[in-house]
């Protein structure tokens, strides 16, 4: 049973730099195919795609995003975790991660953690 | 960078058919994701490549795709049902991964 959580501050300033972990299980960031996306959705709001890390190291970035973020995998820990820089309000939102499997479904995320709110305010 | 269009609402009573659709340009050629989600829960995959189901998924759902519109009916409405859906694609011109603008439905 694939599950996926996400972990960080709940909290952050302006121009602050949040970090979020994701700790799965279930599944090996080291298979080939498998990747951990992350994306995240304002209040009311739709969804919004941020990054993708795949098992291989490749990673994939939000064009308009792109200079802000980083995003790294550590196998050993079954953990992926994002950096975004520079963080204002209209950054306030739940982010979520979430499993790829290329091979199997491709293209989509099959699997969801439960979503974390991130609010950022002074 | 590409963009997906959906209604903001569709209304549908129980028993009835909700169809959701998704507009992009050529989005026929791609692979179309949905997604519901239900107040305060994450999203959960219904249809992938355009209309299959991933397990546990009930038959009512279903999926098409061609031309500038996908879309994802709902048969035999039910009040469980009611949620916002989100379409999905990657994106080969930008290598991103992109959602449409949601659609919430509500069972009357």
């Amino acid at each position: 049973q694939i599950t996926l959580k996400e972990s960080g501050p709940t909290l952050v300033k302006p121009t602050q730099t949040l970090t979020l972990t994701c700790t799965f299980s279930g599944f090996s960031l080291s298979t080939s195919g498998v990747g951990v996306g992350w994306i995240r959705q304002p209040p009311g709001k739709a969804l919004e795609w941020l990054a993708l890390i795949y098992w291989n190291d490749d990673k994939r970035y939000s064009p308009s995003l792109k200079s802000r973020l980083t995003i790294t995998k550590d196998t050993s820990k079954n953990q992926v975790v994002l950096t975004m820089t520079n963080m204002d309000p209209v950054d306030t939102a739940t982010y979520y991660c979430a499993h790829i499997d290329t091979v199997t479904i491709i293209g989509a995320f099959d699997i969801w953690g439960q979503g974390t709110m991130v609010t950022v305010s002074s | 960078s590409y963009v997906l269009t959906q209604p903001p609402s569709v209304s549908v009573a129980p028993g009835q058919t909700a169809r959701i659709t998704c507009g992009g340009n050529n989005i026929g050629s791609k692979s179309v994701h949905w997604y519901q989600q239900k107040p305060g829960q994450a999203p959960v995959l219904v249809v992938y490549d355009d209309s299959d189901r991933p397990s546990g998924i009930p038959e009512r759902f279903s999926g098409s795709n061609s031309g500038n519109t996908a879309t994802l009916t709902i048969s035999r409405v039910e009040a469980g049902d009611e949620a916002d859906y989100y379409c999905q694609v990657w994106d080969s011109s930008s290598d991103s991964y992109v959602f449409g603008t949601g659609t919430k439905v509500t069972v009357l």
